[in-house]
């Protein structure tokens, strides 16, 4: 069936570096990517998104890359910073309703 | 400004009993969802309703029902609450089905025992 896989499962970086966190999907036509991140207790919060006509997009410190031929999108988040410490979810789409989302990245920013 | 608003934020429950989650969003949007989520895994649809008077099954259904009371108002039943409901409920909205999902709702924590 369809899947998200989403890795590595939790992240430690040292404030200032760059963290990077990579999804797989398994449906070729999956053609929406948003990136979710939640802080602990908090709702999951839409912080970028690509759709498959675009190969990259940068919001700031965020950006998003998208392979279509390997079937991969990655977060890239640079200069961190100690209140980029969540999880962070990665998700797929068709186009309709139906989110197919990663089992979570659990990033530590060390100060 | 309170985009999506969800009650109770916490629950418990013991095996057998019923209730129902609410959610309302103020933004005008057609489609609306439930999620849960649980340790280690990504948030899962239970059911969605795309537009005022309808509803559809998500990924996992089962033991859950909904009613989409008007196009604010999105509810989540548990008629017979079992200890494998125990989950972090969300809603969400979006404007339409092929929308992008923004915003969610602040949970509910649900304790089944």
């Amino acid at each position: 069936g369809e899947n998200v896989e989403q890795h590595p499962s939790t992240l430690s970086v040292q404030e200032g570096d760059s963290a990077v966190i990579k999804c797989t999907y398994s449906d070729s036509a999956s053609n929406y990517f948003p990136w979710y991140k939640q802080e602990l207790g908090k709702r999951p919060q839409l912080i970028i998104d690509i759709r498959s006509n675009v190969g990259e997009k940068k919001d700031q410190r965020i950006a998003v890359t998208l392979n279509k031929t390997a079937k991969h999108f990655s977060l890239h988040i640079t200069e961190t910073q100690p209140e980029d410490s969540a999880v962070y979810f990665c998700a797929a789409s068709k186009g309709t309703y139906k989110y197919i989302f990663g089992t979570g990245t659990r990033l530590k920013v060390l100060a | 400004n309170a985009g999506v608003t969800q009650t109770p934020k916490f629950q418990v429950l013991k095996t057998g009993q019923s209730m129902t989650l609410q959610c309302a969003q103020d933004m005008n949007h057609n489609s609306m969802y439930w999620y849960r989520q649980d340790p280690g895994m990504g948030l899962r649809l239970i059911y969605y309703s795309a537009s005022e008077g309808t509803t559809d099954k998500g990924e996992v259904p089962n033991g859950y029902n909904v009613s989409r009371l008007n196009k604010r108002e999105f509810s989540l039943r548990l008629e017979s609450a079992a200890p494998s409901q125990t989950s972090v409920y969300f809603c969400a909205s979006s404007d339409t089905a092929q929308g992008i999902i923004q915003y969610f709702g602040a949970g509910t924590r649900l304790s089944v025992l």
